[in-house]
């Protein structure tokens, strides 16, 4: 079974200052990770793909996410934030809990609200 | 680029009423997933459809029913409206399946009064 834990429900940093949102998950075999965001009444937008290619992964606007094995981390980062990066954003794990391995059902963390103070 | 689409966006129904959903994927996608959102939650996996057969199946309540037709669109029929199915109803499409990356919609807000 599939689970993920997002490690801080709010994060709030000053823009031009780095971000760091912080993702630990569970999986009985080797997962393809995400990281989705989504803006306030807005559809989830994905930002980022690991699939085992590289363990270091870029994403759109900057972002980009490192995945540890032995920590069984995959924590997403940026060098400096930016008024618009304000949203709620998700860490996904494929497969389902529902299910015990080939599923395609996303499980997703309870979500990281980040905030940018001006 | 082509994205997914979903009608309608806004639904209003009474308790006890039916809804249904669709769920128009990218052309060339081949596979459907349906997720729910209640409010101020994370997306809950509800059911998946692989070249019109049902892929996996996650918190989908016995209320609810959906099919992907031959031109690939999915619906989702949910009847005996209750409350707590008022939520953020999000479809996504993607090629293959298993691990594949998902591309939502942008949801159909659904309020039951």
């Amino acid at each position: 079974a599939q689970s993920v834990t997002q490690l801080d429900s709010h994060v709030s940093v000053s823009e031009g200052t780095p971000v760091l949102l912080r993702c630990n998950y569970s999986s009985s075999y080797s997962p393809s990770l995400f990281w989705y965001v989504q803006h306030p009444n807005k559809g989830l937008q994905l930002l980022l793909k690991y699939t085992s290619a590289a363990t270091l992964v870029k994403g759109i606007n900057g972002f980009e996410a490192e995945f540890k094995k032995s920590e069984t981390s995959f924590h997403l980062t940026k060098p400096s934030a930016h008024m618009s990066d304000a949203a709620e954003y998700f860490c996904v794990v494929s497969g389902s809990v529902y299910s015990g391995g080939g599923a395609d059902g996303l499980t997703f963390g309870k979500g990281t609200h980040l905030i940018i103070q001006p | 680029a082509a994205g997914v689409i979903q009608s309608p966006r806004h639904l209003i129904k009474e308790k006890r009423e039916t809804a249904t959903l669709k769920c128009y994927p990218i052309p060339r996608h081949d596979t459907v997933y349906w997720y729910q959102q209640g409010p101020g939650q994370d997306p809950q996996f509800l059911i998946s459809f692989y070249e019109k057969m049902q892929s996996d199946k996650g918190s989908i309540p016995d209320r609810f029913s959906a099919q992907q037709f031959s031109d690939y669109h999915s619906e989702l029929n949910m009847s005996s409206l209750e409350l707590g199915d008022s939520a953020l109803y999000f479809c996504a499409s993607g090629v293959g399946g298993y691990q594949e990356t998902q591309y939502f919609g942008p949801g159909t807000r659904l309020l039951v009064l």
